[in-house]
């Protein structure tokens, strides 16, 4: 069984870019959820997606927006970038409805993203 | 809204054991976790609670919930130096969204 995957592992941008991150769920999951971690600090929860719809958002301005696909993999794409974003940003997947009451969420590695 | 507190700093002997401790605000809770992170990487699931246990034991965790004080905590028994990593407790609502709310994480230091 593969577990969640990220790409890339690491990304500099510089302020005003854009950046796409990616994820792959594992295998048999159908919901995706990303969430932001400064250094120092607990994940923050940007967005949820279940079967390609989004399915909940946290307290992130709409330049953070999110894809799902027929795969369940998913894309996070932040606009405009600020310094301020610079941190790890983690996906994870979960058996959304389907997995029962636990829905346990699994984590990849994370995407680190400097911005400079 | 949803918060959950978690002291900053842990050490410890090895061989001794460790407790964690985390407290959350919200009373409609159905699952608390409790995860790894080791330098650099991403959050190890170790071990989750439901809402309607007092305790859970797997292996050399054993998790005790105290709903009444909404206090969770997490004990590791014969803590090795491979335990030494930051621990984040986090809660996951019965309402709406299926999203979780961290702490800020406990860093856990093993000594030799």
């Amino acid at each position: 069984e593969t577990g969640v995957t990220q790409s890339p592992t690491h990304l500099i941008k510089t302020r005003g870019q854009q950046v796409t991150l990616r994820c792959s769920s594992q295998s048999g999951h159908n919901t995706v959820s990303w969430y932001q971690q400064a250094l120092g600090q607990g994940p923050q929860f940007i967005f949820q997606y279940y079967r390609e719809e989004e399915n909940g958002r946290g307290n992130f301005p709409p330049r953070f927006s999110g894809l799902q696909f027929p795969n369940y993999s998913s894309e996070l794409n932040v606009n405009a970038l600020e310094l301020d974003d610079s941190a790890l940003y983690l996906c994870a997947s979960s058996p959304g409805l389907a997995g029962g009451g636990t829905d346990t969420q699994y984590f990849g590695p994370g995407t680190r993203l400097t911005v400079l | 809204g949803e918060d959950v507190e978690q002291s900053l700093f842990l050490s410890v002997r090895e061989g001794d054991s460790s407790v964690i401790n985390c407290t959350y605000t919200d009373s409609s809770s159905t699952y608390l976790y409790w995860y790894k992170q080791e330098p650099g990487a991403g959050l190890q699931l170790l071990t989750y609670i439901f809402s309607n246990m007092d305790m859970k034991q797997d292996q050399r965790l054993t998790v005790l919930l105290n709903k009444k004080d909404k206090h969770l905590s997490l004990r590791i028994a014969d803590t090795q130096t491979g335990d030494s990593a930051i621990y984040f407790c986090a809660e996951r609502s019965g309402t709406g969204r299926r999203a979780l709310t961290f702490g800020s994480g406990t860093r856990l230091q093993v000594q030799p």
